[in-house]
């Protein structure tokens, strides 16, 4: 069936250091992609948006690629901060009828970083 | 502001006691769903509503109900809660533009139920 994965369940990265969390999806029919950030003991949090006729979208320290060919997606942040430390959902909006749209949900990837 | 609430933030209930979640956003969002997150399975659908009065079935809907009468709210319903609907809940909406939707999802803080 079709889904959305990651690669690491989690990632350590050093304070200042770039980070990138890895995306695979299965669909080749979606074209539009989400990313999310889940602090600890809230909601996921809007990050960042591409739509499929786009390779690359940035936003403020953040950048999201994607690969269509390999279907892949990913979500480097750059300086990351302790702040960054949650986990990352990467989400794709697909059609689940006449009309009728619904995002799918990766498992996530947890990111920690190091001081 | 613009935000998403949900009440109750926290629910310990019994098997078979009927609930309701309520869900409520101040955005004039079109498309409103519900999630349920466990440990290792991530976010999964339960419900979605692409606009008032059209409800239809994510991908784990048993056991729960919902309704859009009104645009800005979709509660979430537990005729008969079982344990393994213990769980943490989230509501979200987001705009459609035209029907294409969702986009940018805005999460509630999420709904703790227990059911013992």
């Amino acid at each position: 069936g079709e889904s959305v994965g990651l690669h690491l369940p989690t990632l350590s990265v050093q304070e200042g250091d770039n980070s990138i969390i890895n995306c695979a999806y299965s669909n080749s029919a979606s074209d539009y992609f989400i990313w999310y950030k889940q602090e600890s003991g809230k909601g996921p949090q809007f990050i960042i948006d591409i739509r499929s006729n786009m390779d690359k979208r940035q936003g403020q320290r953040v950048t999201v690629l994607l690969n269509k060919t390999v279907k892949h997606l990913s979500l480097q942040i750059a300086a990351t901060q302790p702040g960054d430390s949650a986990v990352y959902f990467c989400a794709e909006k697909r059609r689940s009828g006449a009309g009728s749209y619904q995002l799918t949900f990766g498992k996530g990837t947890k990111l920690s970083v190091i001081p | 502001e613009a935000q998403v609430t949900q009440n109750p933030r926290y629910l310990i209930t019994v098997t078979g006691k009927k609930l309701t979640v309520t869900c409520s956003q101040n955005m004039n969002h079109e498309y409103m769903s519900w999630y349920r997150q466990d440990p290792g399975l991530g976010l999964r659908q339960i419900y979605y509503s692409m606009n008032v009065e059209v409800t239809d079935k994510g991908d784990v809907p048993e056991g729960y109900k919902v309704s859009r009468k009104e645009k800005r709210n979709f509660p979430l319903i537990l005729e008969s809660p079982s344990p393994n609907q213990t769980s943490l809940y989230f509501c979200a909406s987001s705009f459609s533009a035209g029907g294409g939707g969702p986009y940018e999802q805005y999460f509630g803080p999420g709904t703790r139920l227990t059911v013992t």
